[in-house]
């Protein structure tokens, strides 16, 4: 399975600022994705980061609020823009692999905490 | 009502417990089911991934699937406090498609020594 990277782990931010979360992998992949994750919830997509072309976004997410880069194959960021304290959770970078890229697998996340 | 129901929990069992976890849905075009575990302040990882109905074995862990239930099952033998994590299940209609993969919202155990 990939190894991914993410960083920072956690961060405490002021309203109205943004943030940047980067994520590495070991390995070239074709689609990298950003997750949600808040507490009691489920994991939520926010967009696929295709290489080479403009992020797929799902649906309640918005490339202003969220905007991503993918400059190659192996890594991604998520930028949180103009957070709110609604914006504290956990975000996930994930890679799909597998004969068909049906399995999953995901970075260790970073906590965001917007005050 | 949600595509996929899944008890938050806690549960909160004994070393050497067997535990049942749970997962309901509502789409009868899931044919793809996975467990994901993610202990405290890690990214989830995949645990068990099946498809279609029956069971699949992997040392203590037992996945179940009955599709004409729309229930799938992760039991856990001879419980380890190394098992106290959150339990999510994640399902899909077709393989390959991240996108249309959904996620219960996970069941956090605790095995106490």
């Amino acid at each position: 399975s990939a190894v991914i990277s993410q960083k920072p782990s956690r961060d405490i931010c002021q309203r109205g600022t943004s943030l940047t979360i980067q994520c590495q992998v070991d390995s070239q992949v074709t689609m990298m994705f950003w997750y949600r994750q808040q507490p009691g919830q489920s994991l939520t997509l926010i967009a696929t980061a295709n290489q080479g072309s403009e992020a797929t976004y799902e649906s309640g997410f918005v490339i202003d609020k969220f905007p991503i880069s993918r400059p190659n194959l192996t890594f991604s960021t998520l930028t949180v823009s103009n957070m709110s304290p609604e914006d504290s959770s956990i975000y996930l970078c994930s890679v799909a692999q597998g004969a068909s890229d049906e399995k999953l697998f995901f970075g260790s996340g970073t906590q965001l905490s917007v005050l | 009502q949600k595509e996929v129901e899944q008890d938050p929990g806690p549960l909160s069992v004994p070393e050497g417990a067997i535990v049942s976890l749970n997962c309901t849905y509502s789409n009868s075009a899931f044919q793809y089911f996975m467990w994901y575990r993610q202990y405290s302040r890690k990214g989830p990882e995949l645990l068990m991934y099946t498809y279609s109905s029956g069971n699949k074995e992997d040392g203590r862990f037992t996945a179940q699937v009955d599709k004409s239930s729309k229930y799938i099952s992760l039991f856990i033998r001879d419980s380890q406090p190394s098992d106290t994590a959150t339990y999510l299940c994640a399902m899909s209609a077709s393989a390959g498609s991240a996108r249309q993969l959904t996620f219960g919202s996970g069941t956090q155990l605790t095995v106490l020594p």
